[in-house]
């Protein structure tokens, strides 16, 4: 079974901080797709990135950047330099090869104060 | 274009009253579709999802149910709805495939059951 887990619900931050977002998956299948999603107070949820499990490359896009450790099964979202704007409930999630079902964190809720 | 139609934005309904939720896409044919229900302060849950016309999984027993009676159309439904049932109602739809494989999402429905 696979299974997502988002310690942290809330977090609150002053603008221009850094942020580290955590995402801890469990799966028994070797060929996975992770995702990050931001859900903006608007609702509508907004895909950020996909990892599949063969590549563990970090990656950066401006001020987001993903680490995807296998050893430790996370999937770890930073925001560099955090700006009001990125205020919002981020997801991860994770679907096995073969699978069709999408499982969800339970959403990390983030507050950028200015 | 992979655009999901979703309707209505926002809903209130009374305790037993029925409800019929719509969502259509455009692209590709014969996607993935999915419903999520995201309660207030808490996550995504996976509700229903169909692989083509008429094949229907429910992942969670309660008195909703969900119908796809197009290759492009999928419904969410109930007889009778309880105050549980409000929430955030999500259609997404899953692309598949290589560098494809991952979910786009509607733009959602707030329902409201007072």
């Amino acid at each position: 079974a696979q299974k997502v887990t988002q310690a942290q619900t809330e977090i609150s931050v002053v603008e221009k901080e850094d942020v580290t977002l955590d995402c801890v998956y469990e799966t028994r299948d070797t060929t996975y797709y992770l995702f990050w999603y931001k859900q903006p107070p608007s609702g509508e949820l907004v895909f950020l990135i996909r990892r599949n499990s063969f590549d563990e490359q970090n990656e950066i896009s401006g001020r987001y950047s993903w680490n995807f450790q296998k050893s430790t099964s996370s999937f770890n979202f930073t925001i560099t330099a955090s700006q009001v704007v990125d205020s919002a409930v981020y997801f991860c999630a994770l679907i096995e090869r073969g699978y069709q079902k999408v499982t969800f964190g339970i959403g990390t809720k983030l507050q950028v104060i200015p | 274009s992979q655009t999901i139609h979703q309707w209505p934005a926002t809903l209130v309904q009374p305790v037993g009253s029925p409800l019929s939720l719509e969502c259509t896409v455009e692209g590709t044919s014969n996607p993935n579709l999915y419903w999520y229900r995201q309660a207030a302060g808490r996550g995504l849950q996976l509700l229903f999802y169909s692989v083509g016309i008429g094949q229907i999984s429910s992942e969670v027993p309660q008195n909703l149910s969900a119908s796809r009676p197009q290759d492009r159309q999928f419904i969410l439904s109930s007889k009778k709805l309880l105050l549980s049932d409000s929430g955030f109602y999500l259609c997404a739809r899953k692309m598949t495939g290589g560098s494809e494989e991952k979910l786009f999402f509607g733009s959602g429905t707030q329902l409201s059951v007072l």
